[in-house]
């Protein structure tokens, strides 16, 4: 079965240190998409990066940045300069053979002022 | 520009009814799915189009139909609600696939009692 694990229930920092979500999946496939999708409280699933497995360099955006390791099949987010905005729950999802999302778990996320 | 839109936010029903979930996009996006989220677990997939008129079974669907008669709304029935189904659902939209970024509804918690 294609399984996605986020090893950390739950994180907590304080504002602007750099914390590191991680995550690692389980599939046979060689192309895929991987994304960290962030939950605020307002319950809002907001999209925070996308990367493509054929593609070797880890994507960024803007103070969010992954370190994507294809043959350890891990992908985790790392969150620089942490703002109190940035608390959420965040999830590691990927895409299937069948193009379906899977998802993780979820990692809570607490930004300390 | 509405984006993806649910409602009713919150629903509380007695087991034995039925009811439909509304979700409705703006942005001319082909896939649309519904998924349900529940405590300690990533969300899971209940159905999914592909375009209007197509439809498909996603990791749960017991319980759950679809239909897909206009490429903008996409509603979900619970034939017979069950104190199982209590959930928070989400409706997605993508461009194309879930291989695209999704955008999200901003959820109906469910409560079956």
């Amino acid at each position: 079965a294609q399984t996605v694990t986020q090893s950390q229930p739950e994180m907590s920092v304080q504002e602007a240190e750099t914390v590191t979500l991680s995550c690692t999946y389980d599939t046979s496939e060689n192309n895929y998409y991987l994304f960290w999708y962030k939950q605020p409280p307002s319950r809002q699933m907001i999209l925070v990066i996308r990367q493509e497995a054929y593609k070797q360099q880890n994507a960024t955006e803007n103070r969010f940045s992954v370190n994507f390791q294809k043959a350890a099949k891990s992908f985790s987010l790392k969150i620089s300069d942490s703002q109190l905005g940035d608390t959420a729950m965040y999830f590691c999802a990927f895409t299937d053979s069948n193009y379906q999302l899977i998802w993780g778990a979820g990692t809570k996320l607490i930004i300390k002022p | 520009n509405a984006g993806v839109t649910q409602t009713p936010k919150f629903q509380v029903l007695k087991t034995g009814q039925s009811m439909t979930l509304q979700c409705a996009q703006d942005m001319n996006h082909e896939y649309m799915s519904w998924y349900r989220q529940d405590p300690g677990m990533g969300l899971r997939l209940i159905h999914y189009s592909v375009g209007a008129g197509i439809t498909d079974q996603g990791e749960v669907p017991n319980g759950y139909n679809v239909s897909r008669s206009t490429t903008e709304d996409f509603p979900l029935r619970l034939l017979s609600a069950a104190p199982s189904q209590t959930s928070v659902y989400f409706c997605a939209s993508s461009r194309d696939y879930s291989t695209d970024t999704q955008y999200f509804g901003p959820g109906t918690r469910l409560t079956v009692l």
